[in-house]
């Protein structure tokens, strides 16, 4: 596609609940990034994959939160027994694999999930 | 662990005006990359400016400059003749290509830009 694509642009859930925010990144990128914003902060990184497989999952909070890219294209971030915590925007981004060193990261615009 | 601090929340500016965005960051490394990331009400991140450390110039894209300044651990963005589309938050953001190359971001200000 155009641009990295995220779906949906917002959700809201209820305390407990699961759900599945979708990444459709841009075509042809390997490397692919999940990032949350939690009100008046910056993104925090959580899960970095190259290709297929998740290089550094190091900033996934807990274990109710998972992702998967399985054919090296699609990232679904999956989060099991919402929080309100867990309320945020979740930014995706892809680049061509060499990260921001060598290309850019573009960003989609986000998922703004709503736990009430 | 790396830092990135943005100790200004929010700033304007007057249309057509010069302004100026601090950043300081924390890293025991010699070689990573900075960027500066505008971030308008629309939520996507789109970057401005990047510049690697091991290059003593200032990066330049266009109205936007950098002033960095390495043993300081200081990385200001300036921002040229303002205009009202430039309004929107503005990040900070620290990168190591020994680490994933994935990206520690500021708290973030947030420009005005007055007619």
């Amino acid at each position: 596609g155009a641009g990295v694509s995220q779906t949906p642009s917002n959700k809201v859930t209820e305390k407990g609940k699961y759900v599945e925010l979708r990444c459709d990144p841009i075509s042809g990128h390997t490397a692919l990034y999940w990032y949350r914003q939690s009100l008046g902060q910056g993104p925090e990184f959580l899960i970095y994959f190259q290709g297929t497989g998740a290089a550094d999952d190091s900033g996934l909070p807990n274990d109710r939160f998972f992702a998967v890219r399985p054919e090296g294209s699609v990232s679904t971030l999956k989060i099991q027994r919402t929080e309100r915590g867990d309320s945020a925007v979740y930014l995706c981004a892809s680049s061509l694999g060499q990260g921001a060193v060598d290309t850019e990261a573009f960003f989609g615009q986000g998922t703004r999930l709503t736990v009430v | 662990a790396q830092t990135v601090t943005q100790s200004q929340p929010e700033m304007s500016v007057q249309e057509a005006e010069t302004v100026t965005l601090s950043c300081t960051y924390d890293t025991s490394e010699s070689n990573y990359y900075l960027f500066w990331y505008k971030q308008p009400p629309s939520r996507q991140m789109i970057l401005v400016i990047r510049q690697e450390a091991y290059k003593q110039q200032n990066a330049t894209e266009n109205r936007f400059s950098v002033n960095f300044q390495k043993a300081a651990k200081s990385f200001s963005l300036k921002i040229s003749d303002s205009q009202l589309g430039d309004t929107a938050m503005y990040f900070c953001a620290f990168m190591s290509p020994y680490n994933t190359d994935k990206l520690i971001f500021g708290t973030g200000t947030r420009l005005q830009v007055f007619p």
